[in-house]
């Protein structure tokens, strides 16, 4: 399999923009989750799916932040407008239910830089 | 009090000590516990997981809980230049929620 894949790897823009990053979870996984990593903050769970149902978007940080899941495959995270201080990675991640305790696999991430 | 603390380091190992890292967590009603490593500019990667109290080993690795203490452990025997990464404890809170901590850096000395 070829594992959680993100895009971009890379994303630099201007305050104010919208930016969009993409998530496919790894074949035939349930549950879908994203992260924000920060040095100050560390990782944060923002907002996790289970069979493309939003679960809990506790961790989203304000109304600027919404996430999608229109199919099994396929995940996105929208900043709009972005801020400065959006620079973070951005981690997607899935795992298959199988009773509890699963491991979650992580993608490369998106290194989102706001100027 | 954050719900999972660890100590950010950074700890420094000579190669072929053991390098302990260590867990608190605040929930009571926790049940799994995971180890993840992060190499710098990578993502977490699963290492251990733990979910009943006492020690899990695997390889060089051994994860040790203690539920009434709050306390889970990570112990790296023989350790390796290449086992310098971060180590990021998380906590499952319920129905795959994980809860992170900061994470901490650990790098050995050859």
């Amino acid at each position: 399999d070829a594992g959680v894949i993100q895009s971009p790897r890379h994303e630099v823009t201007e305050m104010g923009q919208e930016v969009t990053l993409r998530c496919k979870p790894i074949s035939g996984h349930d549950y879908l989750f994203w992260y924000r990593q920060t040095m100050m903050r560390g990782l944060e769970l923002l907002i996790y799916f289970n069979n493309n149902v939003p679960i809990d978007d506790s961790g989203m940080p304000e109304d600027r932040f919404s996430a999608k899941m229109p199919n099994a495959s396929f995940s996105t995270l929208k900043i709009q407008p972005s801020e400065p201080r959006d620079s973070a990675v951005y981690f997607c991640a899935s795992s298959l239910f199988r009773g509890g305790g699963e491991t979650q696999y992580f993608g490369p991430g998106t290194r989102l830089l706001v100027l | 009090q954050k719900e999972v603390e660890q100590n950010s380091g950074p700890l420094s190992v000579p190669e072929g000590a053991i390098a302990s890292l260590n867990c608190t967590y605040s929930d009571r009603g926790s049940q799994s516990f995971f180890w993840y490593r992060q190499y710098s500019g990578k993502s977490p990667e699963l290492i251990m997981s733990i979910y009943s109290n006492g020690d899990k080993e695997d390889g060089r690795f051994t994860a040790q809980l203690n539920k009434a203490s709050q306390y889970v452990s990570l112990l790296i025997r023989d350790s390796q230049p290449s086992d310098s990464a971060t180590y990021l404890c998380a906590v499952e809170k319920g129905a795959q929620k994980l809860v992170f901590g900061q994470g901490t850096r650990l790098t050995i000395n050859p």
